[in-house]
């Protein structure tokens, strides 16, 4: 059964604080891994998508890697306003049906 | 750029009602968009995938009966709440998928908050 695991629930860091979340994924064949922010009571806001292995994807503050297990969401230096819901999710199968598995994601928290 | 917008935003309706949420692409062609709700403090659940000129199809416990789905353009799909009770009353979610392009990648709109009387 496809999974999609994120940790950690929830991340509080101060201002300039670096750290990463994660997202663990059990699928055959993956076709790709999403990365969406989610700001309270709105839509989720695409970052990045990563397709293969070794693959990293960067955006101001936040670079996106994958393994053949895992992805990563790196936030380097962050600021109150990066604070959202983070959500990884993958196609069901791993295949391009265009279904999508979200995780439960991670509520990131940043002090001034 | 990959611009999808809903609407209404947010509605109130009394129950046994019926509201129809639209959802659109703005700046790009989607042949396929999909339908989610979202809980407080869940993450999404995919209620159905819509394709244009097609039937949508639902997820396993999703009753078609109550939530139509019409996707009658390539920028265009509405989800129908039919009869709508208060255990209805959710955040519901649309996303495209483009035509052309990066197809695999899905993008949001803003969400439309139904809260049922």
């Amino acid at each position: 059964e496809d999974q999609v695991t994120q940790s950690p629930e929830a991340l509080r860091l101060q201002e300039g604080e670096s750290s990463s979340l994660n997202c663990s994924y059990t699928v055959s064949g993956l076709r790709g891994l999403f990365w969406y922010r989610q700001d309270p009571g709105k839509g989720p806001e695409f970052l990045f998508t990563l397709y293969s292995a070794g693959e990293e994807k960067e955006k101001e503050r936040l670079k996106a890697t994958l393994t053949k297990k895992e992805s990563f969401l790196h936030i380097t230096a962050p600021k109150p306003e990066d604070s959202a819901t983070y959500l990884c999710a993958v196609p069901y199968g791993g295949t391009s049906y265009g279904k999508l598995t979200f995780g439960q994601g991670t509520i990131l928290t940043v002090h001034p | 750029g990959a611009v999808v917008s809903q609407h209404p935003s947010w509605v109130i309706c009394k129950s046994g009602t019926s509201v129809k949420i639209e959802c659109r692409s703005l700046d790009f062609q989607a042949t396929t968009m999909f339908w989610y709700r979202q809980f407080p403090k869940q993450s999404l659940m995919l209620m159905a995938t819509s394709n244009e000129g097609s039937k949508a199809t639902y997820e396993q416990g999703v009753e078609k009966d109550k939530f139509l789905i019409n996707h009658a353009s390539l920028t265009l799909s509405t989800l129908t709440v039919t009869s709508a009770h208060p255990e209805d009353s959710s955040f519901y979610i649309c996303s495209a998928r483009p035509t052309s392009g990066d197809q695999e990648t899905q993008y949001f709109g803003p969400g439309t908050r139904l809260l049922v009387l």
